[in-house]
């Protein structure tokens, strides 16, 4: 089984809708972001969060919303879904033990069409 | 300015090249150094992972950091077809990773 799922892999859905992403991890990690990719663009981090009670904003946080449900599990949702939000979205997780930034590591994405 | 800049490619060299991929990059504050891998259809990987500057190598990859001069490379030896795939450069700072947009790569058998 990956240490970062996604769920789903893929979604098609209408502007408007309300839309869940889910990420559940084995790792055993304290931190957890979202990201999205688009083309050229790049990753460009939308929310992240260091442990249970704590929720950060990112670049590109408006029209997102996440939660950080327990350890091993982060959502985030689009509230009403609109077509520039059509993109693949990324949950990573870090380790933050030791000195320093522990690299960050990815689920395998969410691709999301939004009509 | 962008912080992190780097060549989109895309890049085609035959089986067995030497590959040379590079950022640049604005903060001269960043320490952390990473290299991902991203395969069509999947999460981007860790490939390396260094500190400061210097040179790390791990098998036929060998990644390169120039403080001085903002430049960051990875260099790939005996280039096979399973490398084909895009690279990110990601310096970091305290918690923020910057991730370059990624450089396309097809080795050719």
């Amino acid at each position: 089984d990956a240490d970062v799922t996604q769920t789903p892999r893929n979604r098609i859905t209408k502007t408007g809708k309300r839309i869940m992403l889910e990420c559940s991890q084995t790792k055993g990690h304290d931190r957890m972001y979202w990201y999205r990719q688009d083309p050229g663009l790049g990753l460009r981090l939308i929310y992240y969060s260091f442990d249970v009670k704590d929720i950060n904003k990112g670049e590109i946080s408006d029209g997102y919303s996440v939660s950080r449900q327990a350890q091993a599990k982060f959502s985030l949702s689009l509230e009403s879904a609109i077509p520039n939000q059509t993109a693949l979205y990324f949950c990573a997780t870090s380790d933050a033990s030791g000195t320093g930034n522990q690299p960050q590591h990815f689920g395998d994405g969410t691709r999301l069409s939004i009509l | 300015q962008k912080e992190v800049e780097q060549d989109p490619g895309p890049l085609s060299v035959p089986e067995g090249a030497i590959v040379s991929l590079n950022c640049t990059y604005s903060n001269s504050a960043f320490q952390y150094f990473m290299w991902y891998r991203q395969y069509s259809r999947k999460g981007p990987e860790l490939l390396m992972y260094t500190y400061s500057s210097g040179n790390k190598e791990d098998g036929r990859f060998t990644a390169q950091v120039d403080k001085s001069s903002k430049y960051i490379s990875l260099f790939i030896r005996d280039s096979q077809p399973s490398d084909s795939a895009t690279y990110l450069c990601a310096p970091s700072l305290g918690n923020q990773f910057y991730f370059g947009t990624g450089t396309s790569l097809t080795v050719i058998p």
